[in-house]
């Protein structure tokens, strides 16, 4: 049982280089999101999807889309990287939202020089 | 601000003793959640406490949620150095959408 997979793992880009982070999960949950993980900040919500057609900003949406296709995927779009954007991202999904526990991915390890 | 305070921020404790963190908010919660954290790896969640005052036990681990629903608590009981970890608190925003504390960073020396 996958759970939730990202890709890639580590990736560094230039500043102004665009690209997409993969998530993809196979328990067929409606609400998946994306959190991006800086030292002293813990997660902070970036985008976020209650099913597929829908998508919402988080709390710190700026510079980044999503869009939800299918219910098994939920790519985030990077669209001109800056070295702000150094962290770690996180795709999450659950079957319902807030009350129900939310499953992780490994995490992309982004760097933006 | 943060919708979730976390504190503290870093806890380094010997084996065997005992500690509690805790999760603080101004908003009412219908329920929080509390994820562990190693190092590599995204959260995994540890228990979800729904009903104000209730108390739920993991093992050493003690979870409670405030009366009022705004806060909760995690003490650990003769912490054990694979207790280390990022502890962190969770509860729903204002649209469904979960958020996260800062979290509590522990280290547990053997």
């Amino acid at each position: 049982n996958a759970g939730v997979t990202q890709t890639p793992k580590f990736q560094v880009l230039k500043t102004g280089q665009s690209m997409t982070l993969q998530c993809a999960q196979d328990m067929n949950h409606e609400y998946m999101s994306w959190y991006r993980q800086d030292p002293g900040m813990g997660l902070r919500l970036i985008h976020y999807s209650v099913g597929a057609g829908i998508t919402d900003q988080g709390e710190v949406p700026n510079g980044y889309n999503v869009s939800r296709s299918t219910t098994e995927d939920f790519p985030l779009r990077l669209l001109s990287a800056a070295p702000s954007q150094t962290s770690v991202y996180f795709c999450a999904s659950s079957s319902q939202g807030a009350d129900t526990e939310a499953f992780f991915g490994q995490g992309t390890r982004l760097t933006v020089v | 601000t943060q919708l979730l305070e976390q504190s503290p921020q870093f806890l380094s404790i010997q084996e065997g003793e005992n500690l509690t963190v805790y999760c603080n908010s101004s908003s009412v919660f219908s329920s929080l959640q509390w994820y562990r954290q190693e190092p590599g790896e995204g959260p995994v969640l540890l228990v979800t406490v729904v009903t104000g005052g209730e108390v739920k036990k993991l093992k050493r681990l003690t979870f409670q949620f405030g009366d009022a629903r705004k806060d909760s608590s995690l003490h650990i009981t003769a912490a054990q150095p694979g207790d280390t970890g990022l502890y962190l608190c969770a509860g729903g925003g204002h649209n469904n959408d979960m958020r996260f504390g800062a979290g509590t960073r522990l280290t547990v020396k053997p």
